[in-house]
């Protein structure tokens, strides 16, 4: 069974800096590519940032470049994401997500929340 | 990038109708297109992908269509455990986008 737990969110203030983690278990994990997609309160979804399965190829979103960094361990099956001068905007449940292979987000963890105040 | 926008915002309509729902990509996307599902505190899932192919153990009652620009979602007879929120998704060149999400909500 796949599994995707996420860890590491928490109340923070603006412009201080925060690591999500992600871990992957139930599959090959180093044979797919992983996301992270976020939901603020009340909101859709927006894609985050995405890895490749050899880390070779990164993607951002435009509201976190920059700021944000993505990172895979295939050893420990594990995905991060850095967040560093988090704003207001910010706020919001991360979700670690594993692509189908195909661009698409098979598999879902429950997320983490990620809150953003002073 | 890409941007994805559904329609409507708001469905309402009666378990056992027919639900259509619209997603329109600034460019042709080709087939490269998901639709997902998300009820109130639970994680999206994936229904269709590549346009028109069901994801692992969705209802045949789903389905959708493109490719290009337009595509749609269609529920052929709603189930009262279908009103959720909807979304599309596009993916080009490492870049990801959802549409804003249609709420299929009963009449």
């Amino acid at each position: 069974e796949v599994q995707l737990v996420e860890s590491g969110g928490g109340l923070v203030q603006p412009g201080r800096s925060l690591r999500l983690s992600c871990a992957a278990s139930g599959f090959t994990f180093d044979d797919y590519a992983m996301h992270w997609v976020r939901q603020a309160p009340g909101k859709g979804l927006e894609w985050v940032s995405g890895i490749s399965w050899n880390s070779n190829s990164i993607g951002y979103a435009d509201s976190v470049k920059g700021r944000f960094t993505i990172s895979r361990d295939n050893a420990k099956n594990s995905l991060y994401l850095q967040m560093n001068s988090l704003r207001a905007e910010d706020m919001a449940l991360y979700y670690c997500a594993k692509e189908s292979g195909e661009g698409y987000f098979d598999y879902w963890g429950q997320g983490t929340l990620v809150t953003v105040s002073s | 990038e890409i941007v994805l926008t559904q329609s409507p915002a708001t469905l309402s309509l009666s378990p056992g109708e027919r639900a259509t729902l619209s997603c329109r990509a600034s460019q042709s996307v080709s087939s490269y297109l998901a639709w997902y599902q998300q009820k109130p505190g639970q994680a999206p899932r994936l229904l269709i992908y590549d346009a028109s192919n069901r994801a692992t153990g969705i209802p045949a009652r789903f389905s959708g269509s493109g490719p290009g620009t337009d595509f749609t979602l269609t529920i052929s007879s709603l189930e009262p455990e279908d009103f959720a929120v909807y979304y599309c998704q596009q993916r080009s060149n490492w870049v990801y986008t959802f549409g804003q999400g249609t709420k299929l909500e009963i009449k």
